[in-house]
Order: structure tokens, then sequence, then C-alpha cells
């Protein structure tokens, strides 16, 4: 497989459960990210990962806790979520570092917190 | 503070016709400029995108207008086709923020044959 993969692509969960949400590079990116889509509103960073390190977490809820066991691999893992919380949660990648960078997406996790 | 204000939020063009959707930003050190096209169930693809040395780049039917003192940019569809339906970000980035993308609202182009 090449680019950005994502899984599961949907998950429906309960406010008490816990999740993951799983995400790989094939690029040899040096820098991961986590976007949130929610409808009709701007995809919004929630967390940067440069060569494992996480360098940025934008005000994101504690129930979202983010994991880069090395610089291929992504996890989001999420425990007593909202129902606010359901949306389009997007992973990318780019080799950052020195001016911009196409970031290469996958195709999301369509996430239903009920 | 929404850093990228993107507009129409959607737009309907005939077969042939020209696309148009308009983007502003405040943040002068923003020095990356792309746009991203993205189908109803994936992720976005990256389209287009442009530096402000120059005010113009054009890839097929696909163009970037870039307005450095009116800190604006805008993306043109010229011929648009039934295939060119999707939702259209413009976003923006500087040189020290690791790829940090910041992304406007989203237009939704839908062509009519």
């Amino acid at each position: 497989e090449t680019g950005v993969t994502q899984t599961p692509r949907h998950l429906v969960m309960g406010m008490t459960n816990k999740k993951s949400l799983k995400c790989e590079q094939h690029l040899g990116h040096n820098a991961m990210y986590w976007y949130k889509q929610s409808a009709k509103k701007p995809l919004e960073l929630m967390f940067v990962y440069n060569f494992k390190e996480q360098t940025e977490n934008n005000s994101v809820p504690s129930r979202f806790s983010p994991e880069c066991p090395n610089s291929s691999h992504l996890f989001l893992h999420l425990h007593t979520l909202q129902p606010e919380d359901s949306a389009l949660y997007l992973c990318a990648s780019s080799q950052a570092g020195v001016g911009g960078t196409e970031a290469f997406f996958g195709q999301g996790t369509r996430l239903t917190v009920v | 503070q929404q850093q990228v204000k993107q507009s129409p939020q959607s737009l309907i063009v005939q077969k042939g016709g020209i696309s148009i959707i308009n983007c502003a930003y405040e943040n002068t050190a923003f020095d990356y400029f792309p746009w991203y096209q993205q189908f109803p169930g994936k992720g976005p693809a990256l389209l287009i995108a442009i530096r402000p040395d120059v005010s113009e780049k054009k890839e097929g039917r696909f163009t970037i207008s870039f307005n450095k003192s009116a800190k604006q940019f805008s993306l043109h569809i010229m011929d648009s086709q039934p295939g060119d339906s999707a939702t259209y970000f413009c976003a923006a980035s500087s040189t020290d923020s690791w790829g940090k993308l910041q992304f406007g609202a989203g237009t939704q182009v839908v062509v009519t044959p």
C-alpha cells in the first residue's frame, strides 16, 4: 500500500467506550497530523508530531489522547467522548521542515458518538 | 479565530463555465497557499499551490491568483466539468510552522451538465 491509510473507516461508540483510531503512512515523511472535520467548519488541527515528538496540542480535550510510536504510525485514543465529538477524523503526513510542503491525507474515520 | 476566510460557501456552475473561489488571510507570515479538493468519502487531496513570490500559477484548467498586498488569493476553475463537483478548501501555512495548515471553511462546487 502507498499513501496514508486510516482504520477503521467508520466507528460508532458509546460515550463510555474506549476506542482507538489508527493511521499509517508509507511515504517516509517526518511529520504527522490529526485533523477534525465537522460539517460546515474548517478542518481543525488537533495534534502535530515531528520525528515522533508531539509539537502541538491545539487545546484538545484530554478525552483525545494521541500516540506516535514511530514516524510511520499515529494513533488517536478515545475515551468518554461526547456526541459533539462526532466528526470525520483525518490523519495527514508531510515532509515538513523548510517551507510549505504537500500534506497527504488519509480517507478519514467517520466517528459517531451515541 | 479563523485565520483563513473562504467564500462562497457553495457554488453552482454550468458545464463549461468558470468557478471562482476566494480566500483571505491575516497572518503575514504565511508563505505557502495550497488548495485542496475533497470528494465525498475521501480525504482532501492537493490540487494546486502557490508561494507569495508569484502572482499567478496555472495547472491545466486550475489557476491560483495571489494578491500579496490585499492578503487574498483565489482559485479559478476554467471550463468546469461535472467531475469537478467537490468541496474545495484553501489553506495557508508558514515556513516555521512544520507543515501545519490553517484551512478555510470550504466551498461546495456543483457543476451541472
